[in-house]
């Protein structure tokens, strides 16, 4: 049974630091790899989606990479303002299109 | 574009009492999905289905019924009511290599 922990649970930093969240996985024939952000009591919002055959995808200040023989992704987020606060969920899509999230890391950016 | 929609956004319901939340997409996905989230924890695959006519059962299936009768319309059914289903719930929908993408949520008091 795929397991996905996310570390660390929460995360308190200033304004402007640039920051990495990790995500670890024990099994690495997965499909694809999925990062969302959820903003209290809402939905999850796709942030990015790196397929089996990438090593990493970018988009504005946020660059996820993907290391499956190692069972690794990180999410970078340069440059942190705190309209980043919130929680941030790995997802791990494997055989038969199901998803696997990990229990999130809850990121809070000071002003 | 909509998206994925769920209705209702909140609900109360006592011991016993049965409803069903709705979960319409308009992508045209194949793939359709019903998570819970309880406060703290991680996303739980309740049920889903690979296409209109297919549904299979998830993580945490006991208490809930589902049909997909068309591919945009997945609800989930819950027959009686009990304290141990009051959580939030997500619908979501995905193609093959291009992501999930989920509705707002619907929350579930059971009281």
């Amino acid at each position: 049974k795929q397991e996905v922990t996310q570390i660390p649970a929460a995360l308190s930093v200033p304004e402007g630091e640039n920051l990495v969240l990790n995500c670890s996985f024990t099994d690495s024939a997965i499909y694809n790899l999925q990062w969302f952000r959820q903003d209290p009591g809402k939905g999850l919002t796709s942030l990015l989606l790196i397929q089996s055959s990438q090593r990493e995808q970018t988009s504005g200040r946020l660059n996820a990479s993907l290391d499956k023989s190692s069972g690794r992704s990180t999410l970078y987020i340069a440059a942190s303002q705190p309209g980043d606060s919130a929680t941030y969920l790995c997802a791990l899509e494997t055989s038969g299109s199901r998803l696997t999230f990990g229990e999130g890391t809850q990121l809070t950016v000071n002003p | 574009n909509a998206g994925v929609t769920q209705t209702p956004k909140f609900r109360i319901l006592k011991i016993g009492q049965s409803m069903t939340l709705q979960c319409t997409q308009d992508m045209n996905h194949n793939y359709m999905y019903w998570y819970r989230q309880d406060p703290g924890m991680g996303l739980k695959l309740i049920y889903y289905s690979v296409g209109a006519g297919i549904t299979d059962k998830g993580e945490v299936p006991n208490g809930y019924n589902v049909s997909r009768s068309t591919t945009e319309d997945f609800p989930l059914r819950l027959e009686l009511a009990a304290p141990s289903q009051t959580s939030v719930y997500f619908c979501a929908s995905s193609q093959t290599d291009y992501g999930y993408t989920f509705g707002s949520g619907t929350r579930l008091t059971v009281v």
